[in-house]
């Protein structure tokens, strides 16, 4: 299996700028999670999706993100305008279910944001 | 609310050490708990888990218990090797309404040959 395959790996960007990661989930995989890492934060959850529906945005930081799940095989994180403290590591991960009864939740690579 | 707390790093061991990683949750219920590691330049992968008390989850030498009398998943390895050096999270999840994972801070583990 490929395993979830985020696109850009890497990407320098001007504040303001229109910024958009991308994220392909492992086929079959009915979950699928929008991480955040920081050196001050750690670990953040974004926003999950269950089957293509949003479920849980409440850790999306404002109104300048937003996250779609068009189909079961692509999602995007979209930040705009971007700022400077946007920089971050961002982690698409999919899950066959959810966390209960210790399903493991595969990460992709992740997509290293640097805001200028 | 439900979290987990990690012994800061970062930890420094030599090539053969015992490893110890400590890790305590706060949690309702009953949860799963999880460590994932994360190499370099890479994403996390799920390195041990498990599912209700008692248990204990192991994955190329690593071992962790859960412990429902002390609220504990402590991380551990007879014997480390430089291949190991990398950061560690424990996690919680829940499932359900709050159907995600919550994540401790991380703990570097250095191994010097």
């Amino acid at each position: 299996d490929a395993g979830v395959i985020q696109s850009p790996r890497h990407e320098v960007t001007e504040m303001g700028q229109e910024v958009t990661l991308r994220c392909k989930p492992i086929s079959g995989h009915d979950y699928l999670f929008w991480y955040r890492q920081t050196m001050m934060r750690g670990l953040e959850l974004l926003i999950y999706f269950n089957n293509n529906v949003p479920i849980d945005d409440s850790g999306m930081p404002e109104d300048r993100f937003s996250a779609k799940m068009p189909n079961a095989s692509f999602s995007t994180l979209k930040i705009q305008p971007s700022e400077p403290r946007d920089s971050a590591v961002y982690f698409c991960a999919s899950s066959l279910a959810g966390t209960s009864s210790g399903n493991t939740i595969y990460f992709g690579e992740g997509s290293w944001l640097t805001v200028v | 609310g439900n979290s987990v707390t990690q012994m800061e790093g970062p930890v420094t061991l030599s090539e053969e050490a015992f490893l110890t990683i400590n890790c305590t949750y706060t949690a309702t219920g009953y949860p799963s708990l999880f460590w994932y590691v994360q190499y370099p330049g890479e994403g996390l992968q799920l390195l041990l888990k498990a599912t209700k008390a008692d248990d204990k989850g192991s994955n190329k030498g690593f071992e962790a218990t859960y412990r429902k009398e002390t609220t504990s998943f402590h991380l551990e390895k007879g014997s480390v090797q430089v291949s190991d050096s990398a950061v560690y999270f424990c996690a919680l999840g829940y499932g359900g309404a709050t159907n995600k994972l919550i994540f401790g801070t991380g703990t570097l583990l250095a191994v010097q040959p």
